[in-house]
């Protein structure tokens, strides 16, 4: 069935530097791809997302680009800032079923220290 | 925009009670999830609704567990006979058609 491998965490990085965080998927057809984002106490937030291959998705310096070839939808920031310590969800949409609810990975924790 | 609103934020209950939690999607959207939560895991689809139809119901969803979307607004999760393995958070999403899901705050249940 449908599923997604994510970068396992804690990440840990100094502020300014550069992040990735990786993540692939599986799947027959052409899921669309989200990065949603929880900050410590919060809701799900939608990051980003790519809705057909090829896209780039970005949203607050973050960008992330859909790779058909490598069903992959990795992660990128060139200068992390303490804010975004976070933990941070790559999500496919399923293509099963009601081809539209979430397949979500188990998370990777960013934290950015000063 | 209200966004998604679910109550309560937080639910403790003593094992085999039943409770009842509330989604409230944004107005527009005829798409409504439930998803669940625990500690250190991504969320887990449990079923949606477009409109007042349930289209899709995950394994995860026991004969315990009813939803319902009565007139394709709000949205009620029912769990009978808690257990404590259903400690978790519950999350609400809503969405229009198939495009981004905008998540709820969640409900977080603790069964002891």
């Amino acid at each position: 069935g449908d599923s997604v491998t994510q970068m396992e965490g804690p990440v840990t990085l100094s502020e300014e530097a550069f992040l990735t965080i990786n993540c692939t998927y599986t799947a027959t057809g052409y899921p669309s791809l989200f990065w949603y984002v929880q900050y410590p106490g919060e809701g799900l937030q939608l990051l980003l997302k790519a809705t057909k291959a090829d896209d780039k998705g970005s949203n607050k310096g973050f960008e992330a680009t859909y790779r058909k070839e490598t069903t992959s939808f990795h992660l990128e920031k060139g200068s992390v800032q303490v804010s975004d310590s976070a933990v941070y969800f790559c999500a496919p949409t399923s293509l099963g079923g009601s081809q539209g609810n979430l397949i979500f990975g188990k998370g990777t924790k960013l934290s950015v220290k000063p | 925009d209200t966004g998604v609103s679910q109550d309560p934020r937080h639910k403790i209950t003593k094992r085999g009670q039943n409770v009842t939690f509330r989604c409230d999607p944004i107005s527009e959207h005829n798409r409504l999830y439930w998803y669940r939560q625990t500690l250190g895991q991504g969320p887990e689809f449990l079923t949606y609704f477009q409109n007042e139809a349930q289209l899709e119901k995950s394994r995860l969803l026991s004969d315990r567990f009813s939803a319902e979307r009565p007139k394709g607004s709000f949205s009620t999760l029912e769990i009978q006979r808690t257990e404590q393995g259903d400690s978790a958070m519950y999350l609400c999403a809503s969405s229009l058609q198939a495009y981004e899901q905008y998540f709820g705050p969640g409900t977080r249940l603790t069964v002891t």
